[in-house]
C-alpha cells in the first residue's frame, strides 16, 4: 500500500492564481482530511469529508474547495491565492473510528508570493 | 530527563537520557489522545494513543500519561535516540471525533 499520496510537494503561486492540490489514499478510508500547518505551529483543520459525496468545512475554511467524488480522491482548490495561504498542506485520511489514527501524506509546500 | 510544556519550542536532550513531553488540553470532554510525531520533511505518524478511562498506556520506548483531574498529557521516551529528533504534537478528540492538535514540540538529541 502507497497510503496517503499528495501532489505536488512543491509549488510557488503568484497572488490570484489557482491551483488544486492532489491527494489520493488505498487504504478504503471513507474520512478524509485537509490539514494547514503555518510554522511553528499545529495543524488546523481546513475541510474533511466523511465519505465520498459528502464534504464538510473545519476550522479554517475561507479561500478553499473540495470535492470528493470517489472514496480514494480528496482534491483541494486554491481558487484565488493569497499571501495568507503561504503554508504546508497536509492530507490525512483514517477510519472515522472514535480511535482515530490518521494516516497522513508528506505534505504539499505552498508559498503565494 | 528534561520536561517542558508545550508552550515552549524546543526540548534539548542527551542521547541516552529519558526525555519527557507535556501537552496541557483544555476540553474537559475530549475522551482520546493521541501523540504524533512528525520528522523534517514529513507527515506526522501516530506515536502511541490513550483512552480517558486510562491513565497510562505504554508502548515500545514510549509511554503515554494521561492526568484528567489537571488536563494535562505527558509522553516520555525512554533512552532518546538521534532518530527521536522531531516535532511532537499532542491531539485530542472527542464526540465529535476530529482531532484538534496541538502547536507542538521539537525534540532536539544531543551526541
Amino acid at each position: 500500500n502507497a497510503g496517503v499520496t499528495q501532489t505536488p510537494k512543491f509549488r510557488i503561486l503568484k497572488i490570484g492564481q489557482s491551483m488544486t492540490l492532489q491527494c489520493t489514499q488505498d487504504m478504503n478510508h471513507n474520512y478524509m482530511y485537509w490539514y494547514r500547518q503555518d510554522p511553528g505551529m499545529g495543524l488546523k483543520l481546513i475541510y474533511y469529508s466523511v465519505g465520498a459525496g459528502i464534504t464538510d468545512k473545519g476550522e479554517v475554511p475561507n479561500g478553499y474547495n473540495v470535492s470528493r467524488s470517489t472514496t480514494e480522491d480528496f482534491p483541494l482548490r486554491l481558487e484565488l491565492a493569497a499571501p495568507s495561504q503561504t503554508s504546508v498542506y497536509f492530507c490525512a485520511s483514517g477510519t472515522g473510528t472514535v480511535s482515530e489514527k490518521l494516516f497522513f501524506g508528506s505534505g504539499t509546500q505552498l508559498s503565494v508570493l | 530527563g528534561e520536561s517542558v510544556g508545550l508552550h515552549l519550542p524546543t526540548l534539548s536532550v542527551q542521547e541516552g537520557d529519558n526525555s519527557i513531553i507535556n501537552c496541557a488540553y483544555s476540553n474537559s470532554a475530549s475522551d482520546y489522545f493521541i501523540w504524533y510525531k512528525q520528522e523534517s520533511g514529513k507527515g506526522p505518524q501516530f506515536i502511541i494513543d490513550i483512552r480517558s478511562n486510562m491513565d497510562k498506556r505504554q508502548g515500545q520506548r514510549v509511554t503515554v500519561l494521561l492526568n484528567k483531574t489537571v488536563k494535562h498529557l505527558s509522553l516520555q521516551i525512554a533512552a532518546t535516540q538521534p532518530g527521536d529528533s522531531a516535532v511532537y504534537f499532542c491531539a485530542e478528540t472527542g464526540a465529535n471525533s476530529k482531532l484538534t492538535f496541538g502547536k507542538g514540540i521539537t525534540l532536539s538529541v544531543r551526541p
